[in-house]
């Protein structure tokens, strides 16, 4: 079954870009939205946006100056930069696919990479 | 943006027991939801999808209803596997959006 793998530094000084790659295993990425998800204590699970394998892209109005994504499928690859960063991006960072199916309406994220934590610090 | 809310925000609960937790969304959302399990230190895993459509895999004691604005995770016969905190989340429109979580733990 596909499998999700996030990677990246754990540790991002402020005002400096968050870089992260989630890499996809076990399956094709063809014709799927890749999304990122994080979570803090704080604000619990918010999502950050999503990337097709076509490169259309959606985001969270909230993050949206700051973030960039990108699908590289020869590399079975989803990026996410996030600029400007602060101690408020200090968070879990997850990586999901977008799902659906015929038998139900809307999009749901399944699978989930384990999470990778990101502090935002000096 | 659509907010999501839940209650209670923590229960406790012994095996056996049936366990109800409710979501509500700020607008209509239709069926347009999806319930997650998280247990601590691990990412979220589907469990429904569609208000009411079981994620293959997921124990048949789970199950979910609702429409419009207001929507129930039942959990029948808690299990000790079940111990965990349960997310609602809304696909009808960008941004999506999560509600705060259910905590359920043992009495």
């Amino acid at each position: 079954q596909v499998q999700l793998q996030e990677s990246g530094p754990g540790l991002v000084k402020p005002s400096e870009t968050l870089s992260l790659t989630c890499t996809v295993s076990g399956g094709s990425m063809s014709d799927y939205y890749w999304s990122w998800i994080r979570q803090t204590p704080g604000k619990g699970l918010e999502w950050i946006g999503y990337v097709h394998t076509s490169g259309r892209s959606n985001s969270n109005p909230s993050l949206r100056s700051r973030v960039t994504m990108s699908v590289n499928p020869s590399k079975s690859q989803i990026s996410l930069r996030l600029g400007s960063v602060t101690a408020a991006d200090t968070a879990v960072y997850y990586c999901a696919r977008v799902t659906n199916a015929i038998s139900a309406p809307g999009t749901w994220f399944d699978p989930w990479g384990q999470g990778t934590l990101v502090t935002v610090s000096s | 943006d659509i907010q999501m809310t839940q209650s209670p925000s923590s229960l406790s609960a012994s095996v056996g027991d049936r366990v109800t937790i409710t979501c509500r969304a700020s607008q209509n959302i239709n069926i347009y939801l999806n319930w997650y399990q998280q247990k601590s230190g691990k990412a979220p895993k589907l469990l429904i999808y569609g208000a009411s459509s079981l994620e293959s895999g997921v124990p048949s004691r789970f199950s979910g209803s609702g429409s419009e604005t207001d929507f129930t995770l039942t959990i029948n016969s808690l299990q000790p596997d079940d111990f965990a905190t349960y997310f609602c989340q809304q696909s009808y429109s960008t941004p999506f959006t999560f509600g705060p979580g259910t905590k359920v733990d043992i009495k």
